[in-house]
């Protein structure tokens, strides 16, 4: 059974403080991405690796940094929290292939920055 | 840029109705994915159906079908036979084909939430 795994799914942090969102896949998947989901925006990208030590800026990455330096491990880290951070993300997981592969999601990390 | 509309923000049916959820999209692209997924209140996102946009048969799955529509850029997605495991919130989704880089990124609309009354 494939597992794409969030370390938490409840966190809540102070302002200003150093957050790290931990997502693993045991499936050998090249990409790796984080979304953010708030209600009425659906899903937006924040950030994007297709492979180790690769990472590529989504739609939103401001506030945001990411760490890729094991395949099945991708970090989002907030360098700095602030409320407007606080937010629902999503983790997922694909193959780097043309073929018409499905994106696989972890449980979603509700952050509260307050 | 490509982009993603569902412009049903809730929906309901009764139980054993059939819905149909909205979905269109905007791309020059020639060929793509689209994608359902339904993200149930536990938060799973799971994959619902998926259409290659070169396939002109419509994708079905069970009691889930889509009416793809490429020429109107219009990808539905039909549930028949309702049921209560079926309330959740329903994500229409675009992905490229040139897979490269963030191109295999999927844009996603807003959502429709789906609510199933006994």
């Amino acid at each position: 059974d494939v597992k794409v795994t969030q370390s938490s799914r409840y966190l809540v942090k102070r302002t200003g403080e150093k957050v790290f969102l931990e997502c693993v896949q045991d499936m050998d998947h090249e990409n790796m991405f984080w979304y953010r989901q708030d209600p009425g925006l659906g899903l937006r990208l924040i950030y994007f690796s297709y492979d180790v030590k690769m990472k590529e800026k989504g739609d939103i990455p401001e506030g945001y940094s990411v760490s890729r330096e094991k395949k099945e491990r991708f970090s989002l880290i907030l360098e700095s929290a602030s409320t407007n951070q606080t937010s629902m993300y999503l983790c997922a997981s694909s193959l780097y292939t043309a073929m018409n592969t499905e994106a696989f999601f972890g449980q979603g990390t509700r952050l509260t920055v307050v | 840029a490509q982009t993603v509309t569902q412009s049903q923000p809730e929906m309901s049916v009764q139980e054993a109705e059939t819905v149909t959820l909205s979905c269109t999209y905007d791309t020059s692209e020639s060929d793509y994915y689209l994608f359902w997924y339904k993200q149930p209140p536990s938060r799973q996102m799971i994959l619902v159906i998926r259409q290659e946009a070169y396939k002109q048969q419509n994708a079905t799955e069970n009691r889930f079908s889509v009416n793809f529509q490429k020429a109107a850029k219009s990808f539905s997605l039909k549930i028949s036979d309702s049921q209560l495991g079926d309330a959740a919130m329903y994500f229409c989704a675009y992905r490229r084909t040139n897979y490269g880089g963030s191109q295999g990124n999927l844009i996603f609309g807003k959502g429709t939430k789906l609510s199933v009354k006994p």
